[in-house]
């Protein structure tokens, strides 16, 4: 089955600079990776999504990258900000089984 | 839009309780929903697809007797922790995806359920 692993379990960065995060995955039939960010007691929430047949996509300071030949893809935040502070989560699925393979998550820590 | 909200957000209860935790898509249907299981400062474990009309597929290691599901509505899954032990501790997620429109929408997360067996 599909195995995600994530890089690094911490990340502490300075207000403005920027945080890369990276996962790789195994399955190659997988062609769908989302990124969520859980804040403390909270459920993880959808910051940014990409499909296999796109290599990048951007939202505002947030943007993740696709390597399908490596099975990699990452989550650049740029000009960081304290309230990105948060765990981060990649996930990886095949889309029509619908099911997310979590990586092990990212605490990033942003000191103002 | 794609709200899903979880109920209730904490449980503290005896060993030998059974509790049910409640997820329900607010603003869209959902004939498939997803119930997670994570331990402090882990990721989420896909515990089991919970699918409205029919029986829910459990993953391997899960105990179906034990995590009881029912998906009677398009908006509603219920996850019960039948005799529930201090081991069942943790925090219980729900997601949902919302199938109308077009296709390849993404998965919402509820807000979580602390479950604290004492």
């Amino acid at each position: 089955g599909e195995n995600v692993e994530q890089h690094p379990s911490t990340l502490s960065v300075q207000e403005g600079d920027s945080a890369v995060i990276k996962c790789t995955y195994s399955d190659s039939a997988s062609n769908y990776f989302p990124w969520y960010k859980q804040e403390l007691g909270k459920g993880p929430q959808l910051i940014i999504d990409i499909r296999s047949n796109v290599g990048e996509k951007k939202d505002q300071r947030i943007a993740v990258t696709l390597n399908k030949t490596a099975k990699h893809f990452s989550l650049h935040i740029t000009e960081t900000q304290p309230e990105d502070s948060a765990v981060y989560f990649c996930a990886a699925s095949i889309w029509n089984t619908d099911k997310l393979i979590f990586g092990t998550g990212t605490r990033l820590q942003v000191f103002p | 839009g794609a709200v899903v909200s979880q109920h209730p957000s904490r449980v503290i209860c005896k060993s030998g309780t059974s509790v049910k935790i409640e997820c329900r898509s607010l603003d869209f249907q959902a004939t498939t929903m997803f119930w997670y299981r994570q331990f402090p400062k882990q990721s989420l474990m896909l515990m089991a697809t919970s699918n409205e009309g029919s029986k829910a597929t459990y993953e391997q290691g899960v105990e179906k007797d034990k995590f009881l599901i029912n998906h009677a509505s398009l908006t509603l899954s219920t996850l019960t922790v039948t005799s529930a032990h201090p081991e069942d501790s943790s925090f219980y997620i729900c997601s949902a995806r919302d199938e109308a429109g077009y296709s390849n929408q993404p998965q919402h997360f509820g807000d979580g359920t602390r479950l604290s067996i004492l």
